[in-house]
């Protein structure tokens, strides 16, 4: 099982650039997350998921968009690209059931110049 | 709009010593769960402990366990006999029941010191 993967690890954009983040997952997992971390920080929930056509915004939505097409599949649109939206970004899924854990990928680490 | 406040930014233990850190979270709903997470210097989230809220019993996972205390909607993270290798960075979590959202804490970064 490959679990959460992310890609890409590492990115440099120049400002007003775009780019998606992809994220997807093979658990069939019903709920995804996509957090940003800034250094030293916690985590920040962008957006969500509980099933595939369904999607919600969390703390910090803006500058960010998000499609579930798939269970699969749950990618991260980035939009006229900001310094303030360098961060790690981590996409994480979870079956829903009970306290089910998150199973987290590896992170992305985004540089906006 | 349900928020989870981690007070401590910073927390130090001798090794071998217990450390509690503390975690209280505001929800008007009834049905949720609570998590403890770890991140250590690699940037890897580990799950440490959860806990449903409908259970009275507090949960309790070998050195970790937890005081969960619904009305005051507090959840603090006990960690006894603590070892070096629990240095990193915690996180208290929040998951609604009924919306399936998650929320973090701030953070509380712990060290051990030998």
């Amino acid at each position: 099982n490959a679990g959460v993967t992310q890609t890409p690890k590492f990115r440099i954009l120049k400002i007003g650039q775009s780019m998606t983040l992809q994220c997807t997952q093979d658990m069939n997992h019903n709920y995804m997350y996509w957090y940003r971390q800034d250094p030293g920080m916690g985590l920040k929930l962008i957006y969500y998921s509980v099933g595939a056509g369904i999607t919600d915004k969390g703390e910090v939505p803006n500058g960010y968009n998000v499609s579930r097409s798939t269970t699969e599949d749950f990618p991260l649109r980035l939009e006229l690209a900001a310094p303030s939206q360098t961060s790690v970004y981590f996409c994480a899924s979870s079956n829903g059931q009970s306290p089910s854990p998150l199973h987290f990928g590896n992170g992305t680490r985004l540089t906006v110049t | 709009a349900q928020t989870v406040t981690q007070s401590q930014p910073e927390m130090s233990v001798q090794e071998a010593e217990t450390v509690t850190l503390s975690c209280t979270y505001d929800t008007s709903e009834s049905d949720y769960y609570l998590f403890w997470y770890k991140q250590p210097p690699s940037r890897q989230m580990i799950l440490v402990i959860r806990q449903e809220a409908y259970k009275q019993q507090n949960a309790t996972e070998n050195r970790f366990s937890v005081n969960f205390q619904k009305a005051a909607k507090s959840f603090s993270l006990k960690i006894s006999d603590s070892q070096l290798g629990d240095a990193a960075m915690y996180f208290c979590a929040y998951r609604s029941g009924n919306t399936g959202k998650l929320i973090f804490g701030q953070g509380t970064t712990l060290q051990v010191k030998p």
